[in-house]
């Protein structure tokens, strides 16, 4: 089974609108952590927002904001009044094993944006 | 400022050639990784270390070799036996988390895009 799952490859938003980008994931651990990546066409990765597993609240950053449904296993980010600059892949991550200080990250294959003047 | 750096941005690689790519870090970060980004997939893990003089073979060892001689720097080989080593290769770091559930996230490099001629 795919350890994240990001099911949608494309989207489209018109720019101002808030839009949703879907991620489901699969763990057997009880601690993990949850981390979402815009990658612009430049090809860096930038952080955006990070959930972890024991987190009651939803995190939020600025106009990024994570609606984890734990029990549904789902972290999906939302966007809120899309920009022309949001335009880029988003990949959700998730990290399960912490060995020696090292992170086991696992990523999604990622959701292309696509903001609409 | 504090920050990955990666070079070159371009290389290209004749049948039969090792290449180096660089990847340094002025984080004080403990551990560092290495990526390969094919087109529309997500990031796969090349290897890994956690300290200086030690590392760890990721999914997708096979074709590549690393060294970790100092902490800055962890540079990466793509050998003649990597068949098919055109892709982006991301170098990230991180401090040493302990639980997976931490806020410690990976910061990334910009990226190096290896070509075949």
């Amino acid at each position: 089974a795919q350890k994240i799952t990001q099911t949608q490859p494309g989207m489209f938003v018109q720019e101002k609108e808030a839009v949703t980008l879907d991620c489901t994931y699969d763990t057997s651990d009880q601690s993990y952590g949850l981390f979402w990546y815009k990658q612009p066409s430049s090809g860096e990765m930038i952080f955006l927002i990070y959930q972890g597993s024991y987190d009651e609240q939803n995190a939020t950053e600025g106009r990024y904001s994570l609606n984890f449904q734990k029990a549904r296993k789902s972290a999906n980010l939302v966007i809120s009044a899309s920009q022309l600059g949001d335009s880029a892949m988003y990949f959700c991550a998730m990290r399960e094993g912490v060995t020696g200080g090292y992170q086991k990250v696992t990523f999604g294959t990622g959701t292309k944006l696509q903001v609409i003047p | 400022d504090g920050g990955i750096t990666q070079s070159p941005k371009y290389l290209f690689r004749k049948e039969g050639q090792n290449v180096t790519l660089s990847c340094e870090q002025n984080l004080n970060h403990d551990a560092m990784y290495w990526y390969r980004q094919d087109p529309g997939q997500g990031l796969r893990l090349i290897y890994y270390s956690q300290i200086v003089n030690d590392f760890q073979k990721g999914d997708i060892a096979e074709g590549y070799s690393v060294s970790r001689e100092k902490k800055e720097s962890f540079p990466l080989t793509v050998t003649s036996a990597q068949k098919n080593p055109t892709a982006f290769y991301l170098c990230a770091s991180s401090k040493a988390v302990e639980l997976a559930g931490s806020q410690e996230t990976q910061y990334f490099g910009p990226g190096t895009r290896l070509l075949v001629l």
